[in-house]
């Protein structure tokens, strides 16, 4: 099956443009994170939606937003773009069922990557 | 505040040697624990997840425990290739209700031929 497709690959923008990525989740998972990795802070916890609702927000600006739409697929926008943005983006999916509910897991919690999109701002 | 880390930052081993990486993390409310493998520019691969109930899990040469009380996870690679150099991320997930993961910096692994 297909794995998780974040577009674009790369990307280049200026200082105080804005920037939409994109996360195509495997089918058949609802839950969607975002993470933003850089060399000096490692990877951090942007946030995660499932079904369309924001469970989770990381502790970044309020220039850093995202969406869920019905299929699963996800949005994340940078607005006012700063140098320090400059990272690689990862989203994560998965199926996000607990485990002990009736169909839950250990495999159902597994995080599936995509192969992120690396941003550089000029 | 939980804080994953990660020792060594870099390792290199020749190749058939086996081979242990640590992480540890401060709070031991976690729901469970994943260990992760990233090559150079891409994504994330899962390695092994371990829910807070379980000690340990294994998937071919690789063997991942868990003890929460020390706040310790170790990952055992038996056997150890020149494939199997990457960067080893764990990651926690707090108990707290919350659905994010706090990583750790990564140990960056090379087995040499």
């Amino acid at each position: 099956k297909a794995g998780v497709t974040q577009t674009p690959r790369y990307l280049i923008k200026t200082r105080g443009q804005q920037v939409t990525l994109s996360c195509s989740p495997i089918s058949g998972h609802r839950s969607v994170s975002w993470y933003q990795q850089t060399p000096g802070q490692g990877l951090q916890f942007l946030f995660e939606y499932f079904s369309e609702t924001q469970r989770n927000k990381g502790n970044f600006p309020g220039r850093f937003s995202g969406r869920q739409f019905s299929n699963s697929r996800s949005e994340m926008n940078v607005s006012t773009l700063e140098l320090g943005d400059s990272a690689l983006y990862l989203c994560a999916s998965s199926y996000s069922v607990p485990v002990g509910l009736a169909g839950g897991n250990i495999a159902k919690n597994i995080q599936y990557f995509g192969a992120g999109t690396r941003l550089s701002v000029l | 505040k939980q804080e994953v880390t990660q020792i060594p930052a870099a390792l290199s081993v020749p190749e058939g040697e086996n081979l242990v990486l640590n992480c540890s993390f401060t709070d031991s409310a976690i729901y469970n624990l994943q260990w992760f493998r990233q090559d150079p520019g891409k994504g994330l691969t899962s390695l092994l997840l371990i829910q807070s109930s379980q000690r340990e899990q294994t998937s071919g040469r690789l063997n991942a425990s868990l003890d929460k009380s020390s706040g310790r996870s170790t990952l055992y690679i038996a056997a150890s290739q020149p494939g199997d150099s990457a960067t080893y991320l764990c990651a926690v997930r707090p108990a707290s209700g919350t659905y994010k993961y706090i990583f750790g910096t990564g140990t960056r692994l090379k087995v040499l031929a």
